[in-house]
């Protein structure tokens, strides 16, 4: 069974970098045509996606986020990771690591449990 | 970019049928995934590709997707189906999401 885990920071000041990693067990994150992706809920609103990466490396970013986002993979410790710079109030969230199958009309079947970033100085 | 409009809320009845729809332009033409959320919990995927059942997902969850517009409906409502219900779809190299649905089991 497949489990992804969420860890970082969860407080960041404004004008900063949010940093977070999600760690995957259960399986390879390298095995099989999956994406991982970054999704984010802020309280009492809806999902916004962030960005996915394959483990070729390859992403996509959602352009509204585009300029201020980087997401990695490090393969050999089964992890991948996201940073959000230059910060304000409006990135507080929720936020989600999640898998998705297939290149386009992939759904996400694995999500971690989330963690709470509140941007505050 | 492309937009999914959901209804803020959907009532329905103990043991009635409850239809949440999803619409987009020419959705018909893509998949259409959907996620239930519970207060304090992450998504957990219910339908996938307009129409499919995860396993372990209950046969009164049922999908169906034409022309511009997506549906999710839920058979027989249950107090335990009450929560957020998102559509997702993939356009130009973008997941979207739609707002959400508050379904409410009276």
């Amino acid at each position: 069974q497949v489990q992804l885990q969420e860890s970082g920071p969860g407080l960041v000041k404004p004008s900063q970098t949010l940093s977070l990693t999600c760690t995957v067990s259960g399986g390879s994150i390298s095995s099989g045509s999956y994406y991982w992706s970054w999704i984010r809920q802020p309280a009492g609103k809806g999902l916004e996606w962030i960005g996915r990466i394959y483990t070729s490396g390859s992403t996509n970013y959602n352009p509204s986020l585009k300029s201020r986002v980087t997401i990695s993979v490090d393969t050999s410790k089964n992890q991948f990771s996201l940073k959000l710079s230059s910060v304000t109030a409006a990135d507080t969230a929720v936020y989600y690591c999640a898998r998705s199958t297939g290149y386009s009309s992939g759904w996400y079947d694995y999500w971690g449990q989330g963690t709470l970033v509140t941007v505050s100085s | 970019s492309y937009e999914l409009t959901q209804p803020l809320s959907v009532s329905v009845a103990l043991g009635q049928t409850a239809r949440i729809t999803c619409g987009g332009n020419n959705i018909g033409s893509k998949n259409v995934h959907w996620y239930q959320q519970k207060p304090g919990q992450a998504p957990v995927l219910v339908i996938y590709r307009d129409s499919n059942r995860p396993s372990g997902i209950p046969e009164r969850f049922s999908g169906s997707n034409s022309g511009n517009t997506a549906t999710l409906t839920i058979s027989r409502a249950q107090a335990g189906d009450e929560a957020d219900y998102y559509c997702q779809v993939w356009d130009s190299s973008t997941e979207v999401f739609g707002g959400g649905t508050k379904l409410t089991v009276l």
